[in-house]
This record gives C-alpha cells, sequence and structure tokens, in this order.
C-alpha cells in the first residue's frame, strides 16, 4: 500500500499562475482533508471532504477549490495564486468513524509563489 | 476560541529522561477523540497516540503516554526515556463529533532531545 501520496513535492510559481495538487489514497477512506502549514501556526485545515461527493470549507478555504474525483482522489486548485499561498500542503483521509480513525498524512506538496 | 491549544512553542529534554508536552482542548461535545501527531524534520507526519473520550484508561503506546483529565480538559503526551530520535515537532489534535470529520490542530511544540 503506497498510503496518501501527493504531486508534485515541489513548486514555484508566479502570481496569478494556476495550479492543482493532486492528491490519492488507496486505504478505502470515506474522508479526505487539505491542510495547509505555516511557520508557528500548526496545521490549518483548508477543505475537507467527508465523503465521496460532499466538500466543506474549513479554517482557511479563500483562493482554494476543491473536487473529490472519486473516493480515492481529492485534489485542491489554485486559481491565482498569490504571495500568501506561499505554504507547505498537507493531504490526509481517515475512515469516517471508528477507532481510532487517525488520518494518515501524504508527504506534503512545498509550494512557493514569488 | 481555539479549540486545541499548545502553550510551549519549544521544550528541551535530556536523553534518557522523561518530558511532558501540554495540550488543552476546548469542546463541548460529550463525544471526541483526542490525537497526538509527531513530525521530524523531514517532514511527514507520523500518528502516535489516540485518546477517545470514553476511554476511561489512559492510553498507552511504548514510550507513549497520554495524561488525560477530562475535567480539566487537558491530554498531555509524555514521552519516557527520550532518545536523540525523539526531537521533533510534536502536535495535538481534536475530533469532535458534531463537527462530522473535521480535526483540529495545535500549532505544535518542538522537542529538542540534548545528549
Amino acid at each position: 500500500n503506497a498510503g496518501v501520496t501527493q504531486t508534485p513535492k515541489f513548486q514555484v510559481l508566479k502570481t496569478g499562475q494556476s495550479m492543482t495538487l493532486q492528491c490519492a489514497q488507496d486505504m478505502n477512506h470515506n474522508s479526505m482533508y487539505w491542510y495547509r502549514q505555516d511557520p508557528g501556526m500548526g496545521l490549518r485545515l483548508i477543505y475537507y471532504s467527508a465523503s465521496e461527493g460532499t466538500t466543506d470549507k474549513g479554517e482557511v478555504p479563500n483562493g482554494y477549490n476543491v473536487s473529490r474525483l472519486n473516493k480515492r482522489e481529492f485534489s485542491l486548485r489554485l486559481e491565482s495564486a498569490a504571495p500568501s499561498q506561499t505554504s507547505v500542503y498537507f493531504c490526509a483521509s481517515s475512515e469516517a468513524w471508528g477507532y481510532p480513525n487517525e488520518q494518515f498524512f501524504g508527504p506534503g506538496t512545498r509550494l512557493t509563489v514569488l | 476560541a481555539q479549540k486545541i491549544t499548545q502553550t510551549q512553542p519549544g521544550m528541551f529534554v535530556q536523553e534518557k529522561e522523561a518530558v511532558t508536552l501540554d495540550c488543552t482542548y476546548d469542546t463541548s461535545d460529550q463525544s471526541y477523540g483526542l490525537f497526538w501527531y509527531k513530525q521530524p524534520s523531514s517532514g511527514e507526519m507520523i500518528f502516535l497516540i489516540y485518546q477517545g473520550s470514553y476511554d476511561e484508561q489512559n492510553a498507552t503506546e511504548g514510550r507513549y503516554s497520554l495524561n488525560f483529565q477530562k475535567a480539566r480538559k487537558s491530554a498531555n503526551l509524555v514521552i519516557s526515556a527520550s532518545q536523540l530520535g525523539d526531537s521533533a515537532m510534536y502536535f495535538c489534535a481534536m475530533r469532535e463529533s458534531d463537527t462530522g470529520n473535521q480535526f483540529y490542530f495545535g500549532t505544535g511544540t518542538s522537542l529538542t532531545v540534548i545528549p
């Protein structure tokens, strides 16, 4: 099992460019998440998908869109990148319920917006 | 209000000593789960330990234990016999039942183990 995979690992964008971060999981989890991590801020939830066909905003959704393509895949799109979106982005997945239903994380994408 | 508060930005511990990392949480739910994750300098997030709100015993996983004090809303991580490889960022997180599957993370504690 690959677990949670993310592409790309690194990306540099210019202000105003768009890009899509891809995430896939092979654990048959119902729930998937996108976080951003900035120094001193911990992990902040951008969007999540509790189950296939649903998406909800998290704490910091502005400037982002998401698509739950199927049960395995959950993509994050930046339509017009801004320097404030420079961050490390993590995708995660978990079972909806059960014990202990922890999140499994991808390796992260380091994004720099110039 | 912050859902998860970690008040120790940085901690130092001598190798082989025990260390406690603090975490307090805020919820009005009766059913919730508390998690600790480790993030080494390589960047990956590693799940360490889980405590359910209805669990009567404190969770333990090897050298990790969770000191769960429900009335005080605290869920401190205790690492016994610290090793150099324990140097990392540690994050406390919570999942509430009424927010579905949303997780809340604290800002983390950076732990440095001194030889």
